[in-house]
C-alpha cells in the first residue's frame, strides 16, 4: 500500500500475556519510528530503526519492551507480561531517510490489557 | 533533558476566528519543529515543519507557524478557523539524534 500500515488495528489481551504489534512502513522508508500514546497524553517516543539498526533502546519503558527490524522494512513490537498499564494506542510511523525527514504515521494499534 | 509543552489542553473558537495554538520548546540546540493534527479517528497528519531559514513557515490547510529562538516557541496560527479544523494538535521537537519530544495535544472545538 501507499501508507504505514499497522496490525492489529485492536488487540485485546490478558495481564501476563505477550503480545506482538505490527509495522508495515512505507516501501523505500529506511527510518521507522515506534510511540505510544496513552490516553489523553501526547506521544511518547519508544525507539528509532535506521535499516535494521536501533541506535537507541532508552526509550522503551521496560525490558518487557523490544523492537526489531528485518529486511530494512517490517518491524515488530513485541510487549512480554503485559500489564494495564501498557494499554495505550502504539503508533507506528517512517521516513524517508531520518534526521529532519517528514514522518508518515500509521493508524496505530490499540492495545487493551485486561 | 528535551521537552515539549503546549499549555492550553482545549480551545473552542468560533467558525472564522483566528486561532492560535501555543507551543513551547526545551532543547539546547537548533531543534527540528513540527506540528502535526490528529482527526477523530484518522492518523497523524503534518501540518509543517521548521529546520532552519524563514523562521515563518507555511503548511497546509492554511496554517502557519513562527519560530522564535528568545521564547523557545513555534506558536500555530489560522487567520481563519473552519469547522473542519476541529481536531488535535500537536507540537514536536526532533534532535539530532532523531529522537522526536511530543506535546500533550491541544484540542480544537471550532463553534459554528
Amino acid at each position: 500500500g501507499a501508507g504505514v500500515s499497522q496490525s492489529p488495528s485492536n488487540k485485546v489481551t490478558e495481564k501476563g500475556k505477550d503480545v506482538e504489534l505490527r509495522c508495515d512502513p512505507i516501501s523505500g522508508h529506511t527510518a521507522l519510528y515506534w510511540y505510544r500514546q496513552s490516553l489523553g497524553q501526547g506521544l511518547e517516543f519508544l525507539i528509532y530503526f535506521q535499516g535494521n539498526s536501533a541506535p537507541d533502546k532508552s526509550g522503551l519503558p521496560s525490558d518487557r519492551f523490544s523492537a526489531e527490524r528485518t529486511g530494512g522494512s517490517v518491524s515488530t513490537l513485541t510487549i512480554q507480561r503485559t500489564q494495564q498499564e501498557d494499554s495505550a494506542v502504539y503508533l507506528c510511523a517512517s521516513s524517508l531517510t531520518g534526521v529532519g525527514e517528514t514522518q508518515y504515521f500509521g493508524p496505530g494499534t490499540r492495545l487493551l490489557v485486561l | 533533558a528535551q521537552s515539549v509543552t503546549q499549555p492550553d489542553i482545549h480551545i473552542t473558537v468560533s467558525e472564522g476566528a483566528s486561532l492560535e495554538l501555543r507551543c513551547n520548546y526545551s532543547y539546547g540546540a537548533t531543534p527540528y519543529l513540527f506540528w502535526y493534527v490528529q482527526s477523530p479517528g484518522q492518523g497523524l497528519q503534518l501540518l509543517l515543519k521548521y529546520f532552519s531559514g524563514d523562521t515563518l513557515v507555511q503548511g497546509i490547510k492554511g496554517f502557519e507557524a513562527e519560530f522564535k529562538r528568545s521564547q523557545s516557541s513555534f506558536n500555530l496560527r489560522k487567520p481563519s478557523v473552519h469547522w473542519s479544523d476541529a481536531a488535535e494538535y500537536f507540537c514536536a521537537v526532533g534532535d539530532n539524534f532523531n529522537k522526536f519530544y511530543f506535546g500533550s495535544g491541544t484540542k480544537l472545538n471550532v463553534k459554528p
